[in-house]
């Protein structure tokens, strides 16, 4: 069955403002990678959390394994934020085996 | 340099055809995964390689095969082309330590 269950499916933000994605998981996980699709498809890392919280730039996550979320947050969203972003998570000893969340399409309006 | 290499990034094939996919990295990572990905879906593990034990996953068992002749390189064969393989091919690795995945660019398949 579905294991991560992400949210919003999708998201439009004006620029320079925030939002946060949020992946819930039906099991402890642990790990949480977090994912940008590009224009090819691929996907770009973003952040890897075994716990706690990791900033970059104007984004932010969390994880927490016990109460079994992921978050991402974005602030002073820009045009080129758009796009779809993944959540993943491992758990289990094969860290690598990712259980992937339906993704965010964000939508940036000028 | 964390760069996972795939080629080709565009593949057309035929109904009934073989098709295979090449990937490689140098970062000297212990274990190396494909992924399909199909538009407005999320990734599906097809397989991985800890170092030269495959595992693949039970609903693909029979779908895919894959070969790791050595610690950089991996493939990924698909002895029939049928209209459902159409997709994003991704390749990614990772140290078992951590399992924080590195994605290539992809292989984008089209079957006819």
């Amino acid at each position: 069955g579905d294991q991560v269950e992400q949210s919003p499916s999708a998201l439009s933000l004006h620029e320079g403002t925030g939002s946060a994605l949020r992946c819930n998981f039906t099991t402890t996980m642990r790990a949480v990678q977090w994912f940008r699709k590009n224009s090819r498809g691929s996907l770009i890392n973003l952040f890897y959390l075994a716990s706690g919280t990791k900033e970059n730039g104007r984004l932010k996550s969390a994880f927490d394994s016990k109460e079994r979320y992921s978050t991402l947050h974005i602030r002073d969203a820009q045009l080129e934020d758009s796009g779809t972003y993944f959540c993943a998570a491992a758990r289990g000893s094969a860290l690598g085996r990712l259980h992937f969340g339906a993704g965010t399409q964000l939508i940036v309006i000028p | 340099d964390t760069t996972v290499k795939q080629n080709p990034r565009y593949k057309l094939a035929r109904v009934g055809k073989p098709v295979n996919l090449i990937c490689s990295q140098t970062m000297n990572h212990d274990t190396m995964y494909w992924y399909q990905k199909k538009p407005n879906q999320a990734p599906k593990l097809l397989l991985f390689y800890y170092d030269k034990i495959l595992n693949r996953e039970a609903d693909t068992f029979e779908k895919f095969q894959s070969s790791r002749p050595n610690n950089s390189f991996c493939s990924l064969y698909i002895g029939s082309a049928g209209l459902e393989y159409s997709a994003m091919y991704l390749c990614a690795s990772s140290r078992e330590d951590t399992g924080q995945l590195y994605f290539g660019e992809g292989s984008k398949l089209t079957v006819l």
